[in-house]
């Protein structure tokens, strides 16, 4: 099945810094690919997605690229506030349906 | 909008009875709802795929008659863990993908379930 790597599995910013969480996959037939941000206790929530027609994607102080031929894309935090704090996932299209398979995911702070 | 909804958002059972979750898109159809299990501080785990008006595909190591999947409407689909044990206590959390071929999940906000 599809190979869904993350890193980093943590990762610590100060207040107004930019976060980059990357992502790798092993289906190269790979065509949707979203990141969604959990709060402790919550539902994960999609705050942006991109799909294999696109390279890059932006709403507002989030980003994501992805490079098709390195099979991997990675998700752009400008500006980090506090409240950016909490854990995202990147997930895959599953080839053969609409499922999708999620990194481990990576757990940002942003410090004051 | 794309609002899913989960209920309860919490539950205490002991061991040996059943638990129904409810998973419900509030403002849209969804012919294809998912369930996933997640263990503290990991990722999401799918368990199924659930599609209105036909059987759901279990994933591997997913005991079909252990976790029962309905999804009788467009909006609604449930997950009965039958005869819980403490080891079924998790974190469940649908999603649903509104129909007309999009890519696209929204997830529930997830029901806590405890197993005495």
């Amino acid at each position: 099945g599809e190979n869904v790597e993350q890193h980093p599995s943590t990762l610590s910013v100060q207040e107004g810094d930019s976060a980059v969480i990357k992502c790798t996959y092993s289906d190269s037939a790979s065509n949707y690919f979203p990141w969604y941000k959990q709060e402790l206790g919550k539902g994960p929530q999609l705050i942006i997605d991109i799909r294999s027609n696109v390279g890059e994607k932006k709403d507002q102080r989030i980003a994501v690229t992805l490079n098709k031929t390195a099979k991997h894309f990675s998700l752009h935090i400008t500006e980090t506030q506090p409240e950016d704090s909490a854990v995202y996932f990147c997930a895959v299209r599953v080839n053969s349906g609409y499922a999708l398979n999620f990194g481990k995911g990576t757990s940002l702070l942003v410090t004051p | 909008g794309a609002v899913v909804s989960q209920h309860p958002s919490r539950v205490i059972c002991k061991s040996g009875t059943s638990v129904k979750i409810e998973c419900r898109s509030l403002d849209f159809q969804a012919t294809t709802m998912f369930w996933y299990r997640q263990f503290p501080k990991q990722s999401l785990m799918l368990m199924a795929t659930s599609n209105e008006g036909s059987k759901a595909t279990y994933e591997q190591g997913v005991e079909k008659d252990k976790f029962l999947i309905n999804h009788a409407s467009l909006t609604l689909s449930t997950l009965t863990v039958t005869s819980a044990h403490p080891e079924d206590s998790s974190f469940y959390i649908c999603s649903a993908r509104p129909s007309g071929g999009v890519d696209t999940q929204y997830f529930g906000p997830g029901t806590r379930l405890t197993v005495l």
